[in-house]
């Protein structure tokens, strides 16, 4: 099992672009989060999901926009790219609400 | 906002010493939960306390929750080289979606 997987790892964007991170994981699992890491600072949620075609907003969703299509797959789009948004993002996957959660290795953006 | 607060951010210890870190956190939790994260990785699942559980252990792990004083430290017996890495705890408040809610992060070094 791959478990979450997230592409790209790396990625230079222009203020003012768009891109969508990948998420995807093969633990048929029904939770999916999208968090942000900033220096200094613990992960913070942005989105999240309890199954397909239902997501919600977390504690910093300005800027970011999620869709839940399929249980595997949870993108996270960027819609006009601001340097404020440059962060490492990880994705995250879990059984069941109160379960550990699984995480991607992370996308490192920057944005200039 | 930040649910926990983490004591000490930077750790520094010698190979077979005792590490001990600690969390503190503002609401009601379902659970908390301990995290580690290498350096420009993803986060990896350490061990779940419970809200009515006092302490738990595995391995060279052991957790203890104070629900009066909102307050949770881990223990890492016997350290290794190995276990160099960012430690971060997280609640689960509840309220649907399994959304964690992070500290700031314990940096420990573990020195030969």
């Amino acid at each position: 099992n791959a478990g979450v997987t997230q592409t790209p790892k790396f990625q230079v964007l222009k203020t003012g672009q768009s891109m969508t991170l990948q998420c995807a994981q093969d633990m048929n699992h029904e939770y999916m989060s999208w968090y942000r890491q900033d220096p200094g600072m613990g992960l913070r949620l942005i989105h999240y999901s309890v199954g397909a075609g239902i997501t919600d907003q977390g504690e910093v969703p300005n800027g970011y926009n999620v869709s839940r299509s399929t249980t595997e797959d949870f993108p996270l789009r960027l819609l006009s790219a601001a340097p404020s948004q440059t962060s490492v993002y990880f994705c995250a996957s879990s059984f069941r609400q109160g379960a550990e959660a699984f995480f991607g290795q992370g996308t490192r953006l920057t944005v200039v | 906002s930040q649910q926990g607060e983490e004591d000490p951010q930077a750790l520094s210890i010698q190979e077979g010493e005792n590490a001990t870190m600690n969390c503190s956190y503002k609401t009601s939790i379902n659970n908390l939960q301990w995290y580690r994260q290498n350096s420009g990785r993803g986060l990896v699942h350490l061990i779940l306390i419970r809200s009515n559980e006092r302490e738990k252990h595995s391995g060279r792990l052991r957790v203890t929750l104070d629900t009066s004083k909102k307050s949770s430290s881990l223990l890492i017996t016997a350290s290794r080289a190995a276990d160099t890495a960012s430690y971060f705890c997280a609640t689960d408040g509840g309220g649907g979606g399994n959304k964690l809610t992070f500290g700031t992060g314990t940096q420990l070094k573990v020195e030969l």
